[in-house]
């Protein structure tokens, strides 16, 4: 299994483009989250999917967009980038949650620079 | 709202040391908490998953507890070692469906 995969690693972006990050698991996983994290801030939760089809927003999903049309795939839509934006973006996967649920995997993450 | 805290936020200690890493959580309706290790520039390594209903977890040398009446996870790291250093954050998993990630304590080991 190759767990969580991200493209790209790194991007830079002008202000005002837009940009999809990928994200996919092959763990047949249904949670499916996408976190920031900017130094010394922890990581910040900015939309999850509970399985194919539903997405909900978390703590920060300002300037952002999320789809998930299958189960594998759970990509990241930035559509007028801004400065604040600037972060290295991780994205995760769990089998599920609750009271037995299992561990988080996380995707090496891709480190966005908006200037 | 759901606080998750680790206290110390960096720590150094000469190589061999056994050292506790803290994590503090306000509620105490948790289903479960994970540790993970982040290295510089990589992302999350899982290291440790301890269910509510359980009050500790090993793997080699790591250690995880959890109480949660008093709202506490420790991770205990045996004979450290240089290889040891990272960061290591601890994630807090809710009733609710709610994941919240303490700031991360930075551990560098000394040879």
């Amino acid at each position: 299994n190759a767990g969580v995969t991200q493209t790209p690693k790194f991007r830079i972006l002008k202000i005002g483009q837009s940009m999809t990050l990928q994200c996919t698991q092959d763990m047949n996983h249904n949670y499916m989250y996408w976190y920031r994290q900017d130094p010394g801030m922890g990581l910040k939760l900015i939309y999850y999917s509970v399985g194919a089809g539903i997405t909900d927003k978390g703590e920060v999903p300002n300037g952002y967009n999320v789809s998930r049309s299958t189960t594998e795939d759970f990509p990241l839509r930035l559509e007028l980038a801004a400065p604040s934006q600037t972060s290295v973006y991780f994205c995760a996967s769990q089998r599920s949650v609750g009271p037995s649920s299992y561990e988080q995997y996380f995707g090496p993450g891709t480190r966005l620079t908006v200037t | 709202k759901q606080e998750v805290t680790q206290i110390p936020a960096a720590l150094s200690v000469p190589e061999g040391e056994n050292l506790v890493l803290n994590c503090s959580f306000t509620d105490s309706a948790i289903y479960n908490l994970q540790w993970f290790r982040q290295d510089p520039g990589k992302g999350l390594t899982s290291l440790l998953l301890i269910q509510s209903s359980q009050r500790e977890q090993t793997s080699g040398r790591l250690n995880a507890s959890l109480d949660k009446s008093s709202g506490r996870s420790t991770l205990y790291i045996a004979a450290s070692q240089p290889g040891d250093s990272a960061t290591y954050l601890c994630r807090y998993g809710g009733s609710q469906g709610n994941l919240i990630f303490g700031k991360g304590t930075k551990l560098s080991v000394k040879p």
